[in-house]
């Protein structure tokens, strides 16, 4: 079975440019997540999708970070403009059932570096 | 905060030996789970454990949790030099909310 892809791996930027992240979940799983990732810090969500809806988006920066979910499978997340604080490793994982019944499954990440 | 709070921040062993990492929280939960990153990689589930359960074990893992004392602990015997990451807990609580705390990073020398 394959896992959650994600793409870039790694990205370098500079302040206020832009930058998208693409993530590909495991095939059927109905929930997928956005996590920041700070040096030191645990995951952070920053948004929740049920199929292509928006379960939780309290902790997006919405003047910047925008996220979509087209056709309830793989999803995108951009951020426009970037800052210094946004360099983190932004995680994608996706989950068979609603909400946190089981396990969340995580891709790699993809490690954002704003200059 | 919502999120689980692990302790220590950081425990250095020699291989072979136990290492224990505890997790407290703040309010009733529905079921709590722990997981493990290797550096550079993303989190690997490694066992949940429902409100209801009082210990599990899976392999060398063997979790704990005291609702009581709202506080969960994960021990991993014989450590391996793989074992070496950071662990977090995450308590999912009542309103189905998630959140990682700061995690454990566990080194295990050879």
């Amino acid at each position: 079975e394959a896992g959650v892809a994600q793409s870039p791996r790694y990205k370098i930027i500079e302040k206020r440019q832009s930058v998208a992240f693409w993530c590909n979940p495991i095939s059927g799983h109905a929930t997928l997540y956005w996590y920041q990732q700070i040096l030191g810090q645990g995951p952070k969500l920053l948004i929740q999708f049920q199929n292509n809806g928006v379960v939780d988006d309290s902790q997006l920066p919405k003047d910047r970070f925008s996220a979509e979910r087209l056709k309830g499978v793989d999803s995108t997340l951009k951020i426009q403009p970037a800052k210094l604080e946004d360099s983190a490793v932004y995680l994608c994982a996706s989950s068979a059932g609603q909400g946190y019944t089981g396990e969340l499954f995580f891709g790699e990440g993809s490690r954002l570096t704003v200059l | 905060s919502q999120q689980g709070e692990e302790d220590p921040q950081a425990l250095s062993i020699q291989e072979g030996e136990n290492a224990t990492m505890n997790c407290s929280y703040k309010t009733s939960i529905n079921n709590l789970q722990w997981y493990r990153q290797n550096s550079g990689r993303g989190l690997v589930h490694l066992i949940l454990i429902r409100s209801n359960e009082r210990e599990k074990h899976s392999g060398r893992l063997r979790v704990t949790l005291d609702t009581s004392k709202k506080s969960s602990s994960l021990l991993i015997t014989a450590s391996r030099a793989a074992d070496t990451a950071s662990y977090f807990c995450a308590p999912i609580y009542n309103n189905n909310d998630m959140r990682f705390g700061a995690g454990t990073r566990l080194t295990v020398k050879p």
